[in-house]
């Protein structure tokens, strides 16, 4: 069975940092680009960042550039989330999830659970 | 930036009926849309890509249709399970990968 499980998330002030990791298993993560999505509670889905198959392409959206870091580690089938210099604004569920494996067309094919990050003092 | 707009923001629905869910982009995104599904409590699941291509496993009373900006998304005789938040997201031009604010399928 395929399982993105997504860890890390908790209460953080305004300016700290946590770093998400997200475990995949019953699948080849090294096979699929990656991404981290975010939902603040009640609202609706936002994308943060991507990360191609072996790391060497990263993108970000705008508001977390420069703060956040994607990353992974195919060797244990896992993906992060480096978030410096958090702001109230980035309180949300994170999602990892995957990209489908063909290549070209960027959408979603499975998601995991989210963690929750709250930013607040 | 591309924007997607979803309407109705809420749409009740009895168990039976059908429900149309409609999604617009700011500019032209041929046929680079995708529609999922949320139940409270859950991640994301994928129903449709490239507008109107069903993914593995999601039942035929869904359907989208719709190209360039203007997309639909039909559920034929609503079903119990299906009452959720569907949201469209667009692939054509890309960062950032945008996603439509949420349409809420609710019980009348």
């Amino acid at each position: 069975e395929e399982q993105l499980v997504a860890s890390g998330g908790g209460l953080v002030q305004p300016g700290g940092s946590l770093r998400l990791s997200c475990e995949a298993s019953g699948f080849t993560m090294s096979r699929y680009w990656m991404s981290w999505v975010r939902q603040a509670p009640g609202k609706g889905l936002e994308w943060v960042a991507n990360i191609k198959q072996q790391g060497n392409e990263q993108y970000y959206l705008d508001s977390v550039k420069g703060r956040f870091t994607i990353s992974r580690d195919n060797a244990k089938n896992s993906l992060y989330l480096q978030m410096n210099s958090l702001r109230a604004e980035d309180t949300a569920f994170y999602y990892c999830a995957r990209k489908i494996v063909v290549t070209g067309p960027y959408f979603f094919d499975f998601w995991g659970q989210g963690t929750l990050v709250t930013v607040s003092s | 930036e591309i924007v997607m707009t979803q309407s109705p923001a809420t749409l009740s629905v009895s168990p039976g009926e059908g429900a149309t869910l409609s999604c617009r982009a700011s500019q032209s995104v041929s046929s680079y849309l995708a529609w999922y599904q949320q139940k409270p409590g859950q991640p994301p699941r994928l129903l449709i890509y490239a507008a109107s291509a069903r993914a593995t496993g999601v039942p035929a009373r869904f359907s989208g249709s719709g190209s360039g900006t203007d997309f639909t998304l039909t559920i034929s005789s609503l079903q119990s399970e299906d009452f959720a938040v569907y949201y469209c997201q667009q692939y054509s031009t890309w960062p950032p990968l945008t996603f439509g604010g949420g349409t809420k399928v609710e019980i009348k």
